[in-house]
């Protein structure tokens, strides 16, 4: 398949662990912000949004925390599982339409 | 629901020849963006389209070009490749709700 980085960093955790991936984003004007989710070979996936008016956001199993002071978010999956092994992206929104990426943290998920 | 689709899904180019690469939006989506991902890089913002104009462009020299059909099919040319223009070239499109749906990308390897 494809390989979407060699030098991301990695976080390995436990089946069934929690998993925290964190990101810190650039412009303080942004104000929207999404988590993607690539496999290898495929494009990336939307995993959950949350608005800069938020500072936290639930989905199945995810959780999106946003720290504006600092310009931090973070994505926390529950109960990982090793369909979950991928590269994470977080992504913000500003001018408009245009996304900006992070550079990406692959997670591997040891059964 | 057909997703975003992209062809070739490989494409091989020498260096100074031109690639084309083309990008089908899901339908209802009128935005088309492009982004480029080069290995070891995260993605990064190239073209948007929106109903048939450009409205945002990353920081890329003019050679990446592009168009949006009236269909909202687009397509991405690169002129003079470079050995660096090598990466994983992927589409996504949109809803005004500004959620991004990728496809799953052409491999451009440039020889």
């Amino acid at each position: 398949g494809e390989s979407v980085g060699l030098h991301l960093p990695t976080l390995s955790v436990q089946e069934g662990d929690n998993s925290i991936i964190n990101c810190a984003y650039s412009n303080s004007a942004s104000d929207y912000f999404i988590w993607y989710k690539q496999e290898s070979g495929k494009g990336p996936q939307f995993i959950i949004d949350i608005r800069s008016n938020m500072d936290k956001r639930q989905g199945q199993r995810v959780t999106v925390l946003l720290n504006k002071t600092v310009k931090h978010l973070s994505l926390q999956i529950a109960a990982t599982q090793p369909g979950d092994s991928a590269v994470y992206f977080c992504a913000e929104i500003y001018a408009g339409n245009m996304l900006t990426f992070g550079g990406g943290t692959r997670l591997m998920v040891k059964p | 629901e057909a997703g975003v689709t992209q062809s070739p899904t490989h494409l091989i180019k020498t260096r100074g020849q031109q690639a084309t690469l083309r990008c089908s939006p899901i339908s209802g989506h009128t935005s088309v963006y492009w982004y480029q991902q080069a290995l070891g890089l995260g993605l990064q913002f190239l073209l948007w389209y929106d109903e048939g104009e450009e409205r945002n462009r990353g920081n890329f020299p003019p050679r990446f070009s592009g168009r949006q059909f009236p269909n909202y099919s687009s397509e991405l040319n690169v002129n003079a490749l470079e050995l660096e223009d090598s990466a994983l070239y992927l589409c996504a499109s949109s809803p005004p709700n500004n959620e991004q749906f990728f496809g799953p990308g052409t491999r451009l390897t440039v020889l």
